[in-house]
């Protein structure tokens, strides 16, 4: 267990819709990550924040968002869903400081239909 | 851009032998971080190994050791005593120093055979 919580686990919704998926870092970890794998993609980092700030941003579409809360739960909003969206997402975070590594939670994975 | 990249798709090994897999990286950067992740079947990511650049010496984690050649960018991952539990998608990854992303190779798929 990476101490990296992720709700729901599964999610099945259709194309145009908008749903919200949920992650609790470790304990003391200021930094949430969130990546998207799918099969034809690989892992992709979406974005980052620190703090509860914007620190970086990748791949991330339009269509989806993201925030992190004073707690420093942070969820990851996908709007407008298409069959290509269907992926496992997956949040990770960790400490600041040289040679940190991420600690990912189980991942979310979500079927488009 | 930073790249990563692992050319074998798949590898199987007999159980209790030993397996390498490889991974090559393109940076412009001095200063990064490399890491080993393992995805089994459950689909969880499982941090394996980190090794820092400026660090010459390999590292290790009991049965996992890398062999870490900076000037050729290669960064390749030794599993030995190979077990059952072993079997997954391995996934190379760089980042650079401080909390930065992952950026990932496309894995490779070990198979451990009885």
């Amino acid at each position: 267990d990476s101490g990296v919580t992720q709700t729901p686990k599964h999610l099945i919704t259709a194309t145009g819709q908008r749903v919200t998926l949920r992650c609790s870092p470790r304990s003391g970890d200021l930094s949430v990550y969130w990546y998207q794998q799918s099969l034809d993609q690989g892992l992709q980092f979406l974005i980052q924040y620190y703090n509860g700030e914007e620190r970086a941003k990748g791949n991330i579409l339009e269509r989806f968002s993201a925030q992190q809360f004073p707690d420093l739960h942070s969820e990851l909003n996908l709007s407008s869903l298409e069959l290509g969206d269907s992926a496992l997402y997956f949040c990770a975070s960790s400490v600041e400081g040289r040679a940190r590594p991420q600690y990912f939670g189980p991942g979310t994975r979500l079927l488009v239909l | 851009a930073q790249t990563v990249t692992q050319s074998q798709p798949e590898m199987s090994v007999q159980e209790a032998e030993t397996v390498t897999l490889s991974c090559t990286y393109d940076t412009s950067e001095s200063d990064y971080y490399l890491f080993w992740y393992k995805q089994p079947p459950s689909r969880q990511m499982i941090l394996v190994i980190r090794q820092e650049a400026y660090k010459q010496q390999n590292a290790t984690e009991n049965r996992f050791s890398v062999n870490f050649q900076k000037a050729a960018k290669s960064f390749s991952l030794k599993i030995s005593d190979s077990q059952l539990g072993d079997a997954a998608m391995y996934f190379c990854a760089y980042s650079l120093p401080g909390a930065q992303k992952l950026v990932f190779g496309q894995g490779t798929r070990l198979t451990i055979n009885p």
